[in-house]
């Protein structure tokens, strides 16, 4: 079992441009989730689909961010235009079809840094 | 909205020695769940608690639920290197689906 793909692990880009994080889920798993991690405000959800539609997206920060999730076996978390207090690491994180309260399998992480 | 607050933020133990870290959430839940992160790392699932009291443990670790379903607690006994890590606890609140994830222990063990 290969667990959460992220890609890329790390990305580097100047403001203003637009940068796309991508995952793949668990096979089988309905349910994926999009967070934050930084030093000052923790491990924050922004995103979380089940079944390939957006439950709640309460936690994006802003219009500048958008998530879509295609199929069942991708998603995509874009930042457009970035800004340096964007920068973060990205995690993706899928479950079981029974929701939220199962165990979350999280990727290894995508850490984007804006200059 | 719900708040899920840990303490301490950090510790530093010297190995052998227990650890103990306190999650405190605003509103009652409906369950609890434990992650470890270790550093450069991804949280990772430890375990789960549902009943009010609850009580399980994994080998040194032992996790507890209260009584009234708003804290928890994760005690580790005689501590190891390969237990430093940060240690996130995470819920759901009744009205909610989704969970929120506490602000983490950081645990530091030295020789």
């Amino acid at each position: 079992d290969a667990g959460v793909i992220q890609s890329p692990r790390h990305e580097v880009t100047e403001m203003g441009q637009e940068v796309t994080l991508r995952c793949k889920p668990i096979s089988g798993h309905d349910y994926l989730f999009w967070y934050r991690q930084t030093m000052m405000r923790g491990l924050e959800l922004l995103i979380y689909f089940n079944n390939n539609v957006p439950i709640d997206d309460s936690g994006m920060p802003e219009d500048r961010f958008s998530a879509k999730m295609p199929n069942a076996s991708f998603s995509t978390l874009k930042i457009q235009p970035s800004e340096p207090r964007d920068s973060a690491v990205y995690f993706c994180a899928s479950s079981l079809s029974s929701g939220p309260y199962n165990e979350q399998f999280f990727g290894p992480g995508t850490r984007l840094t804006v200059l | 909205g719900q708040q899920v607050m840990q303490i301490p933020q950090y510790q530093h133990v010297q190995e052998g020695e227990d650890f103990t870290t306190y999650c405190n959430s605003s509103t009652t839940l409906s369950n609890i769940q434990w992650y470890k992160q270790r550093p450069g790392g991804h949280p990772v699932f430890l375990i789960q608690l549902v009943k009010s009291g609850e009580v399980k443990k994994q080998k040194r670790l032992t996790f507890q639920f209260g009584e009234a379903k708003k804290n928890s607690s994760l005690h580790i006994t005689a501590t190891q290197t390969t237990d430093v890590g940060t240690y996130f606890c995470a819920g759901i609140s009744g009205t909610a689906s989704k969970l929120t994830f506490g602000t983490g222990t950081r645990l530091q063990v030295t020789l």
